[in-house]
């Protein structure tokens, strides 16, 4: 089993939906749950981060993390052709000196 | 707003030939990472560094590879004899220390080629 495994997609969606991404990982020993965003041929960019289980909004995204199912999540709302890009799921353990990233899905969101 | 930088942009080189990548994370970080991402592939650990040493590495980070922090500004990641399969984008990331800060800044990355 993989330690994070994200659905690759892609998944194309409409100008003004709603987006769902998620992930799920087998490492109970992970703490720190983080989601970015990447361009291509470009570095990740960081669009959120949550410690432990909870929810966390910022604008237009909502991230939420359930330790308990071992899965996490970003939506995010209102979305925009600006927005098609490759989203990352990642997560390290307490000290944080190891990151997993899971496959990233590629999201187009259509004008 | 501070960011990490890296250099070259892009680097191709022959098998077997040294390499060094640099990374300038931001000044007040305290971590630093190395990742890879071969085209189409997922970005891959490579090998983390706090306080001069390395704190954890991947099995892609073998004898090959090494780390180096040479003065108070610079981080770099030296492939000793490259390999094909070498050839991918590496990113630095730094991160630093404060509370819940618990995360990293990735640098754009240096495409290397190995021919």
């Amino acid at each position: 089993q993989k330690e994070v495994e994200q659905d690759p997609g892609p998944l194309s969606v409409p100008e003004g939906a709603i987006v769902s991404l998620n992930c799920t990982y087998s490492n109970s020993a992970f703490q720190y749950f983080m989601w970015y965003r990447q361009y291509s041929r470009k570095g990740p960019e960081l669009l959120m981060y949550t410690y432990s289980s909870g929810n966390k909004e910022d604008g237009r995204f909502t991230a939420q993390v359930d330790k308990s199912s071992k899965y996490i999540s970003l939506f995010i709302r209102d979305s925009q052709p600006s927005d098609s890009a490759t989203y990352l799921c990642a997560m390290s353990n307490t000290g944080g000196f190891k990151t997993i990233f899971g496959a990233g899905t590629r999201l187009f969101v259509k004008a | 707003e501070p960011e990490v930088t890296q250099t070259p942009s892009h680097q191709v080189t022959q098998m077997g030939q040294e390499v060094i990548l640099r990374c300038v994370p931001i000044s007040n970080h305290l971590y630093f990472y190395w990742y890879r991402q071969i085209l189409g592939q997922k970005v891959e650990f490579l090998v983390s560094f706090y306080n001069n040493e390395i704190s954890e590495k991947s099995e892609i980070f073998d004898d090959q590879f090494s780390v180096e922090r040479p003065d108070g500004s610079n981080f770099t990641l030296k492939i000793r004899s490259t390999k094909l399969e070498d050839s991918a984008m590496y990113f630095c990331a730094s991160r630093s220390l404060a509370a819940r800060e618990e995360t990293q800044y990735f640098g754009p990355g240096t495409r290397l080629l190995v021919l």
